[in-house]
């Protein structure tokens, strides 16, 4: 089993969509969550951090769910510059503190 | 430019060629990782410095890889003898701590070819 595990999508949706993406990890060691967004052939760039209580930032919100080990990501009025791949990760408590990713769920939003 | 830089962007090298990457963090970063990527993955974790010492490293480094950070600036990553299956992009992440979190920034990798 995967220590995270993402659903591959790809995700096609029309523009203005609200899109979700759903993550679960196995780790319950796990300490520290983020959304990382990756286009093509570039590197990660981190997106947001996931809070215990949830955030919002724009058109973005993150959810934790830390007794069923789930992560969520939704997004609001899709924009055509949202298609990109979306990689959840997870940190597990220690002094590294590295990173461990899903697979990433791709989304294409159409005009 | 203030983000990770990485050089060389790409690298094609013959089987059995050493190459050598080469990784600068953003400046006040104290911590520098490592990761791999192949096709279709999300990155994997090879090694993570702090400052200069190398305090873990992943199952996946295998004795051909070598990494260094020799005054906790800079870093370097060394592979011996590649191999094909060494093909893949090659990323380098620093971070500091913010907020309570470990936000790590990622330069534009390396994607080595091995032919």
């Amino acid at each position: 089993r995967k220590e995270v595990e993402q659903d591959p999508g790809p995700f096609n949706v029309p523009e203005g969509a609200t899109v979700a993406f759903n993550c679960t990890y196995s780790n319950s060691a796990s300490q520290s969550f983020f959304w990382y967004r990756q286009d093509c052939r570039k590197e990660p760039k981190l997106l947001m951090s996931v809070y215990s209580s949830g955030n919002e930032d724009g058109r973005f919100t993150a959810q934790l769910n830390r007794a069923s080990q789930y992560i969520s990501l939704l997004i609001r009025d899709s924009k055509l510059s949202d298609s990109a791949t979306y990689l959840c990760v997870v940190t597990v408590s220690g002094s590294a503190r590295q990173l461990t990713f899903g697979s990433g769920t791709q989304l294409t939003v159409l005009p | 430019d203030t983000g990770v830089s990485q050089d060389p962007r790409h690298k094609i090298t013959k089987r059995g060629q050493n190459v050598t990457f080469r990784c600068d963090p953003i400046s006040e970063h104290n911590r520098l990782y490592w990761y791999r990527q192949t096709l279709g993955q999300g990155p994997e974790f090879l090694t993570y410095f702090q400052n200069e010492a190398q305090l873990e490293k992943s199952r996946l480094l295998s004795d051909r890889f070598s990494a260094e950070r020799p005054k906790g600036s800079f870093s370097t990553l060394e592979i011996q003898r590649t191999e094909q299956g060494d093909s893949a992009m090659y990323l380098c992440a620093s971070s500091a701590r913010t907020g309570g979190f470990y936000e790590q920034y990622f330069g534009p990798g390396t994607r080595l070819t091995v032919t």
